[in-house]
């Protein structure tokens, strides 16, 4: 099956600071996602992005499907965005869409 | 618009029990998916279920769970003989009738311990 690797797996950083993280995936794939599990465990949903460039206030994604890799840029961290960032892709597995999630960057924002 | 919702959200049950999870997917939407969330890991896909049909149980482990998804009423996912391993966060992911590349929205998840 397909392989989403996310890096860096552990990420601290300082309020106010930016930070990029990173999602890998080895096949080609119909859709994507990023995701924040915040520390109470909601996964909330943050991009459907399966290319092309989106932004959301202080958040922003691109994914290069031709290179097979996707991008969430944070910026002027806040200590609400700590939690764990998942990338899920979609594959058309027999007539829908089958989702593999990467392990996770797990982000703590220290103020 | 309610979200997709998930009850219990905690439950608790000993070594033998029985766990029963319910999902109430979004209105209008028939297709059901079910994940597990290990600690420290992330969501593996366990089984997809449209209305009164398992389409694809390949994430399901062979024995002692099961899911359903009724004509009427939520789906459910069931785990008999509960053992710790099975401790971990479920979710259920919902999404409308095929129509192209949907996108699945996530339920709050419940939280199994078993003591």
């Amino acid at each position: 099956g397909i392989q989403v690797e996310q890096s860096p797996p552990d990420l601290i950083l300082q309020e106010g600071a930016n930070s990029t993280l990173r999602c890998n995936f080895s096949d080609s794939v119909n859709n994507l996602q990023w995701f924040h599990q915040n520390p109470w465990g909601q996964l909330i949903n943050l991009f459907y992005i399966p290319s092309g460039t989106k932004q959301n206030g202080r958040l922003s994604a691109t994914t290069v499907a031709t290179e097979r890799y996707s991008l969430l840029y944070i910026s002027s961290s806040q200590t609400t965005d700590s939690g764990v960032y998942f990338c899920a892709v979609d594959r058309d597995s027999g007539g829908y869409q089958k989702v593999t999630f990467g392990i996770g960057t797990k982000l703590q924002v220290i103020p | 618009n309610a979200g997709v919702m998930q009850n219990p959200r905690h439950l608790v049950r000993r070594r033998g029990q029985e766990a029963r999870l319910r999902c109430s997917p979004m209105k209008g939407h028939s297709h059901v998916y079910w994940y597990r969330q290990l600690p420290e890991e992330g969501l593996k896909f366990m089984v997809y279920l449209q209305k009164e049909n398992i389409i694809d149980e390949s994430g399901m482990p062979k024995e002692r769970f099961s899911a359903e998804f009724p004509k009427e009423g939520p789906s459910i996912l069931r785990i008999q003989q509960v053992v710790r391993g099975d401790s971990a966060a479920y979710f259920c992911a919902s999404s409308p009738p095929r129509t192209g590349k949907e996108t699945q929205y996530f339920g709050p998840g419940t939280r199994l311990l078993v003591l």
